[in-house]
């Protein structure tokens, strides 16, 4: 597998409380992303980073921002936890060597009451 | 915009015996990748397999193999000899050749279950 980790695995918060989620790979790969999963969606790209301190958003970054000040930690940050973003994370790796084929982390279930 | 459909929510297949899952997508491209990921139920994100549109001949990874319609823009994945471990969540998925980062986009899955 992969070597990339995500934390925490599970989160229950209350709506308006700020929620960071950590991913930290160990693979010196380029790109990292943040997808969230939902029911009749697959997955949708919420933010991605292509270096050190480069980001730019997906197609479902409204109440999203993420950091990424060490090419092998990629943190997405809620800044105020509301109900719709009840979902299961997951952040990827790719390098793009060999064409797009990006390996996931194990997801974080969050809930948002 | 590129999007990808599944158009089977929901299929089942009997133990030892083949399956197909389908998958079309739309593109103004030529040259892109498409993918199959399976996703069991402890959540993993798995590659299956990987086709590069320019590439005619169908790729295939043991039991799986895909039907490549180009034309057609259709992807559907085969399981050949199916197994109680291939139930899961299957996501068909499309990344074209031109953005500088691997923008996937993904069906919403087919959840296919394996009968004993």
């Amino acid at each position: 597998d992969a070597g990339i980790t995500q934390s925490p695995r599970h989160k229950v918060t209350e709506t308006g409380t700020p929620v960071t989620l950590r991913c930290h790979q160990t693979e010196n790969h380029r790109y990292m992303y943040w997808y969230r999963q939902d029911p009749g969606h697959g997955l949708r790209l919420i933010h991605y980073s292509y270096g050190v301190k480069d980001t730019d958003k997906g197609e479902v970054s409204d109440g999203y921002s993420v950091s990424r000040s060490k090419t092998e930690d990629f943190l997405l940050t809620l800044e105020s936890a509301t109900s719709s973003q009840t979902s299961v994370y997951f952040c990827a790796i790719s390098e793009l060597v060999k064409g797009p084929s990006a390996f996931f982390g194990q997801g974080t279930r969050l809930t948002v009451v | 915009a590129q999007t990808v459909t599944q158009s089977q929510p929901e299929m089942s297949v009997q133990e030892a015996e083949t399956v197909t899952l389908s998958c079309t997508y739309d593109t103004s491209e030529s040259d892109y990748y498409l993918f199959w990921y399976k996703q069991p139920p402890s959540r993993q994100m798995i590659l299956v397999i990987r086709q590069e549109a320019y590439k005619q001949q169908n790729a295939t990874e043991n039991r799986f193999s895909v039907n490549f319609q180009k034309a057609a823009k259709s992807f559907s994945l085969k399981i050949s000899d199916s197994q109680l471990g291939d139930a899961a969540m299957y996501f068909c998925a499309y990344s074209d050749m031109k953005t500088s980062y691997d923008k996937v986009i993904f069906g919403p899955g087919t959840s296919l279950s394996v009968i004993p």
